[in-house]
């Protein structure tokens, strides 16, 4: 199972919004509606931002959101942060196993 | 509140094993599943596997088959993943996550693997 293609980078000034995609395949992305997001600080463990697809867990900011189209996933940002510098994955369910993407850094200029 | 509190750093030479202790404390340790997920360094995450704790049950990742044994032990609520065969390669931080449906809804702090000879 080969990871989920990210942009290594996005970036964008305060207050901007922005959009990190992720592609996968028929077999991944194209079929499973539970995708899922995740936010890495640096030293930091994953945390949890968007499950099932779209929904936010109790804490996160409304300023996430995901959508999907085909074999392709994306999570936006709106009104961005500095707090939103991070790594950012997406991850696939796949029949019982997962297949994390390739990360993408968020930088805020 | 759910946590998943990892053993301490690990300094293993190639060819030996590793085992890294999860302990989950906060909820019913047989409802959820849990996963193991590692990072080496600079690199992203990669899912290794997961395990029922109610029956022990597991799955591997393919690049993980024969070298990852994930077991657990429900009088104290903690699960195990031991990886044979070390490599340099093997060199990371191992999380253990609890499964949410199709999701990881909480995490342990990570348990640095080196490998050196």
């Amino acid at each position: 199972q080969s990871a989920l293609t990210q942009p290594a980078s996005v970036s964008g000034s305060p207050g901007q919004s922005i959009t990190i995609s992720c592609t996968g395949t028929s077999s991944d992305v194209g079929t499973y509606n539970v995708l899922s997001w995740y936010q890495q600080h640096p030293g930091k463990a994953p945390k949890l931002m968007i499950y099932e697809g779209t929904k936010r867990p109790s804490g996160v900011s409304n300023r996430f959101s995901a959508s999907k189209s085909g074999n392709t996933t994306s999570l936006s940002i709106s009104g961005l942060q500095a707090a939103d510098e991070a790594d950012y994955y997406c991850c696939s369910y796949v029949g019982n196993t997962r297949v994390f993407g390739t990360g993408t850094k968020v930088t805020v200029l | 509140q759910v946590q998943l509190v990892q053993s301490g750093a690990e300094v293993k030479k190639p060819g030996a094993s590793v085992k890294v202790s999860c302990k989950a404390s906060g909820y019913t340790f047989t409802s959820y599943y849990l996963h193991w997920v590692r990072q080496a360094p600079g690199q992203g995450l990669e899912w290794m596997g997961i395990i029922n704790p109610r029956g022990g049950t597991t799955t591997y990742a393919q690049n993980f088959q024969g070298r990852l044994t994930l077991t657990r032990d429900t009088s104290t609520s903690t699960v195990y993943m031991e990886l044979s065969s070390l490599r340099s390669e093997d060199m990371a931080v191992y999380y253990c996550a609890r499964g949410g449906s199709y999701h990881f809804d909480n995490w342990g702090q990570g348990t640095l693997v080196t490998v050196s000879s």
